[in-house]
Parts: structure tokens; C-alpha cells; sequence
């Protein structure tokens, strides 16, 4: 059954800084994995989108990364804004599960001004 | 409008209870898809309907769930006796597309209390 794990569930930098947010997953026979920003009670927004055959993505100061045979995906946020502040979340689709989007449990981040 | 629309956003209940949650995705879109999270917790999918048909029903949790699309577009989840555990955000979500290509679109969710 594939697990998908976020580390660490919560962090709290100050404004400026360069963070990474981890993302594990026990099954590599993924198709694609997406990190995805919620903000408080609000739905999920795309950041980022990698297809198992990528090793990374960028879009602006956000770089995702993809390394199927360790099952580990990384989110680098580059000098971060207050305005970075929200729950960030992994969820993959792998042979197991089709079309359904498998969730880890988020990385709550703060950014303090 | 131009995204996907859940109504009610807030929806207090007693237990025993029945719950009809409703979305209406994007237009156009073909597929739906309902998913369901837990305080501190990742959304859990439920169901998935590509037109009018569910073409994975594999995530409800048990017979009290139920949902339909029966013209392809509006997506109603419905939840018979109702019970404390199934306090939740109900989140929908659509897509343009009929395999998953990550162009997914979520609501803001309804979230479901129930006393």
C-alpha cells in the first residue's frame, strides 16, 4: 500500500529564508507527483507538477524535485515571504491507485516577517 | 463561474441526520472527483466520476455515502445517518481531462460538523 510522508509537519522560518519540505513515499511505481499549497479554509492550489520520468520542475522561486529509486521528492522554496505561509502538501497517482491522488499529511510552513 | 463551486461551505449537523453536498465544477470539465479531509490530515479520496457514470467508487467509506452526477456537470455527495466521525472538509475537485494529467481544479470544500 503506498504511504506518502511529509517532514516536518510543521516549520517556522524568518523572512528570507531558503527552506526545504520533504515528501517520502514507499512505492516507486508512481505516474506523477504534484505538490499542492492550501491556505486556511481554502481548497488546494497546483504548484508543481512532475511526471516520473522528470527529475525536477521549477516554476519562479519554487523547485521540485523527483528521485523515484530513493522514493524521496523535495520542495525548495527560495527566499522565502510571509506570503509563502500555508500548508503545503505532496500527493502522487501510481499504478496501485490509477487516477486517485494519494495525499500526505502537509507541511504546515510560517514565515516570519 | 470560473472555478469549481461547493456549497454549503459550512454545514452544522446532529448525528443521524442526512447531508446532501453539492458541486459544480468547471464548465466543460468531464471529470469529477470528491476527496474528504480530517483535521491535520491530507485529503482522502472518495469517489470519481467521469461523465455521468462513477468510475471509481472505491474510497466510500461505507453504504451511508452515496453521490451522483446524473447529467455530467453538478455533482451531489449525499450522507445518510450521519455520525460524529464523519465531521470533515469535503473537498471537490474537476478536470479537462479523462486520465490524470495534474490539471485538477479544486473547490474550497464544505466543511461538515456534525454534533
Amino acid at each position: 500500500k503506498q504511504e506518502v510522508t511529509q517532514i516536518p509537519a510543521a516549520l517556522s522560518v524568518p523572512e528570507g529564508e531558503n527552506l526545504v519540505l520533504n515528501c517520502s513515499f514507499t512505492d516507486s511505481a508512481i505516474y506523477n507527483l504534484q505538490w499542492f499549497r492550501q491556505d486556511p479554509g481554502k481548497g488546494l492550489t497546483s504548484l508543481l507538477l512532475i511526471q516520473s520520468s522528470q527529475r525536477e520542475q521549477t516554476s519562479g522561486r519554487l523547485n521540485a524535485s523527483l528521485d523515484k529509486s530513493s522514493g524521496r521528492s523535495t520542495l525548495y522554496i527560495a527566499a522565502s515571504q510571509p506570503g509563502d505561509s500555508a500548508t503545503y502538501l505532496c500527493a502522487l497517482t501510481s499504478m496501485e491507485y490509477g487516477n486517485k491522488l494519494v495525499f500526505g499529511a502537509g507541511t504546515i510552513l510560517r514565515v516570519k516577517s | 463561474g470560473a472555478g469549481v463551486s461547493q456549497t454549503p461551505s459550512n454545514k452544522v449537523t446532529e448525528k443521524g441526520k442526512y447531508v446532501e453536498l453539492r458541486c459544480d465544477p468547471i464548465s466543460g470539465h468531464t471529470a469529477l472527483y470528491w476527496y474528504r479531509q480530517s483535521l491535520g490530515q491530507g485529503p482522502e479520496f472518495l469517489i470519481y466520476f467521469q461523465g455521468t457514470g462513477a468510475a471509481d467508487d472505491s474510497g466510500l467509506p461505507n453504504d451511508r455515502f452515496f453521490a451522483v452526477r446524473p447529467e455530467g456537470s453538478v455533482s451531489t455527495l449525499k450522507i445518510q445517518r450521519t455520525e460524529r466521525g464523519d465531521s470533515a472538509v469535503y473537498l471537490c475537485a474537476s478536470s479537462p481531462r479523462t486520465g490524470y494529467s495534474g490539471e485538477l481544479f479544486f473547490g474550497e470544500g464544505s466543511r461538515l460538523t456534525v454534533l
